[in-house]
């Protein structure tokens, strides 16, 4: 069984300051993780994922997220916020094998302070 | 062009009245899936297809069902819609065979089709 936990479903930060959305995961096998970002009115899109080949993983937009394996997390950053990222953030995770479907968060809400 | 096509993007519809959602994608996947999108709910799998013959229920199927018309096409519907099921509907799509080349079953989402039952 999988499940992800996303702590805070809103989060504000100031124009220019570091972007920290949490993830914390649980699965009883090795996974693949997932960040999706939602924009207004618009599906889910990839932001990033993490497949094993590297712990750091780059996405989009200036995102990364760091896969830490001893505290079952995988923290989206930004280091400068931008109006832009305004948006819904959802974490997923998945076994990296086999037919299992994504298990998604229940979203984090960011919103940018000018 | 979008690769995951849903229609309509915005319907209201009255208690009762059967409304169908279709999907359709261009990406040459076999596997499709329909969610719901609750505020504070995050994603709720309702069908899911691994290809045209295989369909299986999700989190919270009852009141919908689909049909897989072709690999391409998965359409969702409320036979007698009701208020609580007002909500945004996504379609998605991903490859199969995860580990092989490369794939990780990722999602492929449609830009969704907010649905309104008064």
């Amino acid at each position: 069984a999988q499940s992800v936990t996303q702590l805070g479903s809103h989060v504000s930060v100031s124009e220019g300051a570091l972007v920290l959305l949490r993830c914390n995961y649980s699965s009883s096998v090795p996974p693949y993780l997932f960040w999706y970002v939602q924009y207004p009115n618009q599906g889910l899109q990839l932001l990033l994922k993490y497949t094993s080949a590297a712990t750091l993983v780059k996405g989009i937009n200036g995102f990364e997220a760091e896969f830490k394996k001893s505290e079952t997390s995988f923290h989206l950053t930004k280091p400068s916020a931008h109006m832009s990222d305004a948006a819904e953030y959802f974490c997923a995770v998945r076994p990296n094998f086999g037919n299992e479907k994504l298990t998604f968060g229940t979203g984090t809400r960011l919103t940018i302070i000018p | 062009d979008a690769d995951v096509t849903q229609t309509p993007r915005n319907r209201i519809t009255k208690t009762g009245k059967r409304i169908m959602l279709e999907c359709s994608q261009t990406k040459g996947h076999d596997r499709m899936y329909w969610y719901r999108q609750d505020p504070g709910l995050g994603l709720q799998l309702i069908y899911y297809s691994f290809d045209v013959k295989d369909i299986n229920k999700g989190e919270i199927s009852d009141g919908y069902s689909v049909s897989r018309q072709a690999q391409a096409k998965f359409s969702l519907s409320l036979e007698s819609a009701i208020p609580n099921q007002t909500a945004l509907y996504f379609c998605a799509t991903s490859a199969s065979g995860v580990q092989r080349e490369g794939n990780t079953g990722e999602l492929f989402f449609g830009e969704g089709s907010r649905l309104t039952v008064l």
